[in-house]
């Protein structure tokens, strides 16, 4: 057990719908990623949190937003899916934002289908 | 842009025999080097890391050394065992990124152990 936590674990939802995924880091780590795992693109990185503040941005689409609350959970929001969004979305969390030492932990997943 | 291409699978190898995975990267500069393990129905999981140059990760008896004149950072193992089936990903993170995990991944390797 890594000690993140992803719910829900699986969705099914219809396309044009909107979901939101829910992470909660192991307890310290002030940075979360979130990564998509498809049959087609591979595992991506979306994008990085710290402490509140968006830090980075990989490969996320415009119908996709992310936040992290006080509380230091995150949550990210899927809009208007297509059928193409089905995947495996990952979540991660770290200590520190920076740094070559530092270890990201990943959660279960969260296995979003799109019909 | 950072990209990192891991060999092509599924592997099935029979127990106690000898692993390599290869994988080889591009990136700028001297990113660190990173291999995961995927379970079935689980996150990723760090199994080793590199963060410079001619550096040795190990663990398990996995083991894996970054060579940057080419480019590599091959998974060996001199006896897998039915418990290390699993999928393998290759990753880098570019030190100059400012975000400590944004990971860029390999297509992953599918190893099967068969007693």
């Amino acid at each position: 057990d890594s000690g993140v936590t992803q719910t829900p674990k699986h969705l099914i939802t219809a396309t044009g719908q909107r979901v939101t995924l829910r992470c909660s880091p192991r307890s310290g780590d002030l940075s979360v990623y979130w990564y998509q795992q498809s049959l087609d693109q591979g595992l991506q990185f979306l994008i990085q949190y710290y402490n509140g503040e968006e830090r980075a941005k990989g490969n996320i689409l415009e119908r996709f937003s992310a936040q992290q609350f006080p509380d230091l959970h995150s949550e990210l929001n899927l809009s208007s899916l297509e059928l193409g969004d089905s995947a495996l979305y990952f979540c991660a969390s770290s200590v520190a934002a920076t740094g070559q030492n530092t270890e990201a932990f990943f959660g279960q997943g969260t296995r979003l289908t799109v019909v | 842009g950072d990209s990192v291409t891991q060999m092509e699978g599924p592997v099935t190898l029979s127990e106690e025999a000898f692993l390599t995975i290869n994988c080889t990267y591009t990136a700028t500069g001297y990113p660190s080097l990173f291999w995961y393990v995927q379970y079935p129905g689980e996150g990723l999981q760090l199994l080793l890391k590199a963060t410079k140059a001619d550096d040795k990760g190990s663990n398990k008896g996995f083991e894996a050394t970054y060579r940057k004149e080419t480019t590599s950072f091959h998974l060996e193992k001199g006896s897998v065992q039915v418990s290390d089936s699993a999928v393998y990903f290759c990753a880098l993170s570019p030190i100059s990124s400012g975000s400590a995990r944004q990971l860029t991944f390999g297509s992953g390797t599918q190893l099967t152990v068969l007693p």
